[in-house]
């Protein structure tokens, strides 16, 4: 248990659905990230966010929309995705600037589209 | 980030020590290697990280060479609970600006054996 929580764990999505993944940390953390993890590839970086604020987004398409009310939480809203947008879904936070941001993973979500 | 080189695969024996070695050579005197593992369909889990000095935590030990080009992660007991695929990360410190940039390669496959 790292403290990063995610759900749903599993999604099941058609191409026309609209969805949204959560995040959630404990760690009283500042940053929150994004990553994909496509089958047989490396985590990819996605999204930034530091103090809510976006900091970096690593030109991910527009269907992937992510939003950060607070430090404590993460969403990503999914809408009109491609089969090949399946993957897992992995959510992460650090602490802020002012210390070596050792990121922590959350569990994070399958995703199919079919 | 400095990019790293990891074997893709190793095996160990249940109970041996599995030393795991990553090559960073152009490592930047500001930037720490850290070690994520991931097991099959989970979020990475931390590790360990260092600057320049051996450290040691409950999970595993990491040797850096003096001249800081190579590493090696040292799992002292090897469960088979540690198979998973570990990750070599090279990344600047604190307070370059850059908010947590994880650059995940293919890392190391450790099958650990009974």
């Amino acid at each position: 248990e790292t403290g990063v929580t995610q759900t749903p764990r599993h999604l099941v999505m058609g191409m026309t659905n609209k969805k949204s993944l959560k995040c959630e940390q404990h760690l009283g953390h500042n940053a929150m990230y994004w990553y994909k993890q496509s089958a047989k590839k490396p985590l990819e970086l996605m999204f930034v966010y530091n103090f809510k604020e976006q900091t970096e987004n690593n030109s991910v398409p527009s269907r992937f929309s992510p939003e950060c009310p607070n430090s404590s939480h993460l969403f990503l809203h999914l809408h009109t995705l491609q089969p090949e947008d399946s993957a897992l879904y992995l959510c992460a936070s650090s602490q802020d600037r002012t210390h070596q941001e050792t990121q922590y993973f959350g569990p994070g979500t399958r995703l199919l589209v079919l | 980030d400095a990019k790293t080189t990891q074997p893709p695969s190793m095996d160990c024996a249940e109970g041996r020590a599995a030393n795991l070695p990553c090559n960073h050579s152009t490592i930047s005197g500001n930037e720490y290697v850290y070690w994520y593992r991931q097991i099959h369909s989970q979020g990475p889990q931390y590790i360990i990280h260092g600057l320049k000095n051996n450290e040691t935590n409950e999970m595993a030990s990491l040797i850096i060479t003096e001249d800081r080009k190579s590493s090696t992660l040292i799992l002292p007991h090897a469960t088979l609970r540690d198979t998973a695929v570990y990750y070599c990360i090279v990344r600047v410190a604190h307070g370059s600006g850059n908010t947590g940039k994880l650059i995940f390669g293919q890392g190391t496959t450790l099958q650990v054996k009974p």
